[in-house]
């Protein structure tokens, strides 16, 4: 079976403050694909980082972070300095064949 | 470069009617899926086109089918609607690999309501 679990609902940090998001995910499969979406009140889903199952290395990008490690199953999103246009609700997401499965994901408010 | 592109933004309907909604895919990609999205929850899958056939599908009802155009272009329709479908639809396209889905690219969305 094909599972992700974001077990944080909702986050609320004070601007500059790092803050971590969490993905566990569950799957038979030896190859596949992890990635994290924002979804801002606008709707629309804005793609974040793909990361393949066969490639453990953490990846920096400005001020976010992912860590990968297969061994306890997990795809966590760090913000660093978080500033309020980070407020959105972020989604972890697995393929599968021909389709994604995602979380139910977590709403993060930044306050000034 | 266009991205993915929907229509309508918004739509209302009352029970029993029937809706359609357009997608048109990022320039290069040729698969396209469509989710749902209850307010407060994950998109959830309803089926993938690719080659204008049906290649996967999530756990809907036959009320809801599909159509993929030649030129990759999508239509989502919903018969018989019910109030639980109010919903916000997205589309996302990708390229197809035909083993593991890669990065969809996502459009705005239809919000529906039914009332």
């Amino acid at each position: 079976a094909q599972k992700v679990t974001q077990a944080q609902t909702e986050i609320s940090v004070v601007e500059k403050e790092d803050v971590t998001l969490d993905c566990v995910y569950e799957t038979r499969d030896t190859t596949y694909y992890l990635f994290w979406y924002k979804q801002p009140p606008s709707g629309e889903l804005v793609f974040l980082i793909r990361r393949n199952s066969f490639d453990e290395q953490n990846e920096i990008s400005g001020r976010y972070s992912w860590n990968f490690q297969k061994s306890t199953s997990s795809f966590n999103f760090t913000i660093t300095a978080s500033q309020v246009v980070d407020s959105a609700v972020y989604f972890c997401a697995l393929s599968g064949f021909n389709k994604f499965y995602f979380g139910s994901g977590t709403k993060l408010n930044v306050k000034p | 470069d266009a991205g993915v592109t929907q229509s309508p933004t918004h739509l209302i309907k009352t029970r029993g009617q029937q809706v359609t909604l357009r997608c048109s895919p990022k320039s290069g990609h040729d698969t396209v899926s469509w989710y749902q999205q209850a307010l407060g929850q994950g998109p959830q899958f309803i089926f993938q086109y690719y080659e204008e056939e049906e290649r996967q599908r999530g756990n809907f009802p036959d009320r809801f089918s599909g159509h993929q155009f030649p030129n990759y272009s999508s239509e989502l329709n919903v018969n018989a609607l019910l109030l639980g479908d109010s919903a916000l639809y997205l589309c996302a396209s990708s390229l197809w690999t035909g083993v593991k889905t890669d990065t969809q690219y996502f459009g705005p969305g239809t919000r529906l309501t039914v009332l």
